[in-house]
């Protein structure tokens, strides 16, 4: 079956550092890959997409990589902001259809002043 | 566009009682998929409904289980609580042709 392995938790980070969160999947045909955060108390929220080898998602300073022959899609942010402290969530879909998604188990950003 | 909403955000239940968990997708949204959060287990897929019908169903026992109305509202059943259902339970909305979900805040379930 599908699976998404996630970067083990959790992550501190000073203001300004670059970020960089794991995330490789087991998948049959050509799924699409998310990032999702969540922050206290609220639900997830999608962060960035991509649905083919080589794509590269982006949203808000953040971006990931469809690397087919690493199945992986590494969340990056150059510089880290204090509002960025949240939990990832790493997640694919079966391809053509977003309606179930597999997710990783999550990794911990905190990100000090 | 109003968000996906959740009703209640919060419940008490006590083990064997049952628990009726609600969800308004966004509106326009025929999909909607229901998600069991635990620290254990992580973000785990429940079921999928589309225009009233259950088309994906994921790896639960039968307590769990749903229903969708004409308006695309969604509600979730849970018989027989057991301490381990203790969770949040998230909705998620989507539609064509992206599927695309959008998540609610999610009621947080407590089973004592």
């Amino acid at each position: 079956g599908n699976s998404v392995t996630q970067m083990e938790g959790p992550v501190t980070l000073s203001e300004e550092a670059f970020l960089t969160i794991n995330c490789t999947y087991t998948a049959t045909g050509y799924p699409s890959l998310f990032w999702y955060v969540q922050y206290p108390g609220e639900g997830l929220q999608l962060l960035l997409k991509a649905t083919k080898a080589d794509d590269k998602g982006s949203n808000k300073g953040f971006e990931a990589t469809y690397r087919k022959e690493t199945t992986s899609f590494h969340l990056e942010k150059g510089s880290v902001q204090v509002s960025d402290s949240a939990v990832y969530f790493c997640a694919l879909s079966e391809s053509g259809s977003a309606r179930q998604l597999t997710f990783g188990s999550g990794t911990q950003l905190t990100v000090l002043p | 566009k109003a968000g996906v909403t959740q009703t209640p955000r919060y419940l008490i239940k006590t083990r064997g009682q049952q628990v009726t968990l609600s969800c308004s997708p966004i509106s326009g949204h025929r999909s909607v998929s229901w998600y069991q959060q635990t620290p254990g287990q992580g973000l785990q897929f429940l079921f999928e409904y589309f225009s009233e019908t259950q088309r994906n169903k994921g790896n639960f026992p039968g307590r769990f289980s749903g229903r969708q109305f004409s308006n695309s509202r969604s509600e979730m059943n849970v018989s027989t609580l057991e301490l381990g259902d203790s969770a949040l339970y998230l909705c998620a909305s989507s539609t064509e042709p992206t599927y695309e979900q959008y998540f609610g805040p999610g009621t947080r379930l407590t089973v004592t």
